[in-house]
């Protein structure tokens, strides 16, 4: 069966500080994979997406980066963290079954910027 | 504009009642819906997904509806416990390109 991880569920950095969220999945090949993030009682906005491995398009303008170094894995980056960065970073993949479009969804990174 | 509207934002309810909450849609072409649950500071889960021939789905005391007409979802909760109280988020599929469209969710809190 398909599962995806995604670490940390929880993080504390400084302003000014670089971040790396990773998240990979398995049991599947070629998903596409989301980064999203989703602020105190706001919904999810769309940050990044990617089709395969080093394609990567992004939605909004911001302070961070991702990379597909992988087929199964997605990376979230800043080199310099704001403190508007905090929030709630979620990974998602999918992939077309059939006439389906599944997608699942990691348990989520707290990401807290002081 | 979002693709995908909810309403209402939130909502409280007492426990053992039902309560019904709404997703219109934009996407065109669609290929499928679902809603999703999201505990607070967790993932969203799939509770239910439909393509544009089927009207209703159920999942336990969960009931989703579909009128792919009119681009309307509903999703319907059947004596509501404590445990439903969550993030409902209703998310189009556009048919080729693959694309989820989110809605910004449905906050329920079910009261005891």
């Amino acid at each position: 069966s398909q599962t995806i991880h995604q670490w940390p569920a929880t993080l504390v950095q400084p302003v000014g500080s670089p971040l790396s969220l990773e998240c990979t999945v398995e049991g599947t090949s070629n998903p596409n994979l989301y980064w999203y993030r989703q602020a105190a009682g706001r919904g999810l906005q769309l940050l990044f997406y990617s089709v395969g491995i080093g394609q990567i398009s992004s939605e909004v303008p911001q302070n961070l980066s991702a990379s597909r170094p992988q087929d199964r894995q997605f990376i979230l980056s800043s080199k310099k963290l704001l403190l508007s960065d905090s929030g709630f970073y979620l990974c998602a993949w999918s992939r077309l079954v059939g006439r389906f479009t599944e997608a699942f969804f990691g348990q989520g990174t707290r990401l807290t910027v002081v | 504009k979002n693709q995908v509207e909810q309403s209402p934002q939130s909502l409280i309810i007492l426990e053992g009642k039902n309560c019904t909450l709404q997703c219109n849609y934009t996407v065109s072409p669609f290929s499928n819906l679902r809603w999703y649950k999201q505990d607070t500071g967790r993932g969203p889960v799939s509770l239910t997904i439909m393509t544009f021939s089927e009207n209703t789905k159920s999942n336990g005391r969960y009931t989703a509806t579909l009128d792919a007409d009119t681009k309307q979802s509903s999703l319907h909760i059947t004596a509501s416990q404590l445990s439903d109280s969550a993030s409902y988020i209703c998310v189009v599929t556009h048919y080729g390109n693959n694309r989820l469209a989110f809605g910004k969710g449905n906050q329920v809190v079910v009261i005891p």
